[in-house]
C-alpha cells in the first residue's frame, strides 16, 4: 500500500536550519510527483510547490521565500524540504502529498516545525 | 493567484442534516476543484476531485458538483464521523491554492 512516512517534529531557534524527510514506498517512486504543503497553527492550508521524482526538478509557489528548497534521493525514495534561516512565521506542520493526475491523494502523517527562541 | 472562498467558515450541523459547502474561485478553473476533509491533527483526505468525482472509499454520501467559479460539497446525511474541516484546493493553475477552510461542527 502507499504509504509517505514522515520525520519527527522539529523545534528550532531563529537562524537555524531544518530537513524535513518524506519517505514513499508501495509504489513506484519516479512515477509520481510529490508536494509539499504547510499548514500554520490554527490556519488553513498553503500549497508549496513539488518535485518531479523522475528529474528531480523542483516548482516552487510564487513567493516562497529562497530559503524553502525541494530536493530528492532516488535511492531511498525520499524527498526532502530544507528550510535555512528560520524565522518564527515558518512555524508549522508541514505535509508532503503524493498526486495523481495533480491531486494529492496521498499525504504523510505531517512534520511539526517550531522556531522559538 | 486565484483566490477561493468557502460560504462559511463554520458550519453547524446535526446527525442527519443534509449539508451544503459552497466554494467560489475568482476566475474560471473549469472543473479543476477537489475537496478534503480534515480532522484536528491528522493530514487532510482526499473526498472529490475533478469537481464530482468520488475517491475510492469515500462514503456516498459525498458528492460535489458546480464548473467554472462555483462548487459545492454536499453532505446527503451527516454523520457523527462528518464533523471536520472542509476545504477547496484548486489545481487548475499554479499557484494551487486551498479555501480558507469549513470547520463543521455539531449543533
Amino acid at each position: 500500500q502507499v504509504q509517505l512516512v514522515q520525520s519527527g517534529s522539529e523545534l528550532k531557534k531563529p537562524g537555524a536550519s531544518v530537513k524535513v524527510s518524506c519517505k514513499a514506498s508501495g509504489y513506484i517512486f519516479s512515477n509520481y510527483v510529490l508536494n509539499w504543503v504547510r499548514q500554520a497553527p490554527g490556519q488553513g492550508l498553503e500549497w508549496m510547490g513539488w518535485i518531479n521524482t523522475n528529474t528531480g526538478n523542483p516548482t516552487y509557489a510564487q513567493g516562497l521565500p529562497g530559503r524553502f528548497v525541494f530536493s530528492l534521493d532516488t535511492s531511498v525514495s525520499t524527498v526532502y524540504l530544507e528550510i535555512s534561516s528560520l524565522k518564527a512565521e515558518d512555524t508549522a506542520v508541514y505535509y508532503c502529498a503524493r498526486s495523481t493526475s495533480d491531486v494529492g491523494n496521498y499525504w504523510g502523517q505531517g512534520t511539526l516545525v517550531a522556531v522559538s527562541s | 493567484d486565484i483566490q477561493l472562498t468557502q460560504s462559511a467558515s463554520t458550519l453547524s450541523a446535526s446527525v442527519g442534516d443534509r449539508v451544503t459547502i459552497t466554494c467560489r474561485a475568482s476566475q474560471s478553473i473549469n472543473s479543476w476543484l477537489a475537496w478534503y476533509q480534515q480532522k484536528a491533527g491528522k493530514a487532510p483526505n482526499l473526498l472529490i476531485y475533478k469537481t464530482s468525482t468520488l475517491e475510492s472509499g469515500v462514503p456516498s454520501r459525498f458528492s460535489g458538483s458546480g464548473s467554472g467559479t462555483e462548487f459545492t460539497l454536499t453532505i446527503s446525511s451527516l454523520q457523527p464521523d462528518d464533523f471536520a474541516t472542509y476545504y477547496c484546493h484548486q489545481y487548475y493553475t499554479y499557484p494551487y491554492t486551498f479555501g480558507q477552510g469549513t470547520r463543521l461542527d455539531l449543533k
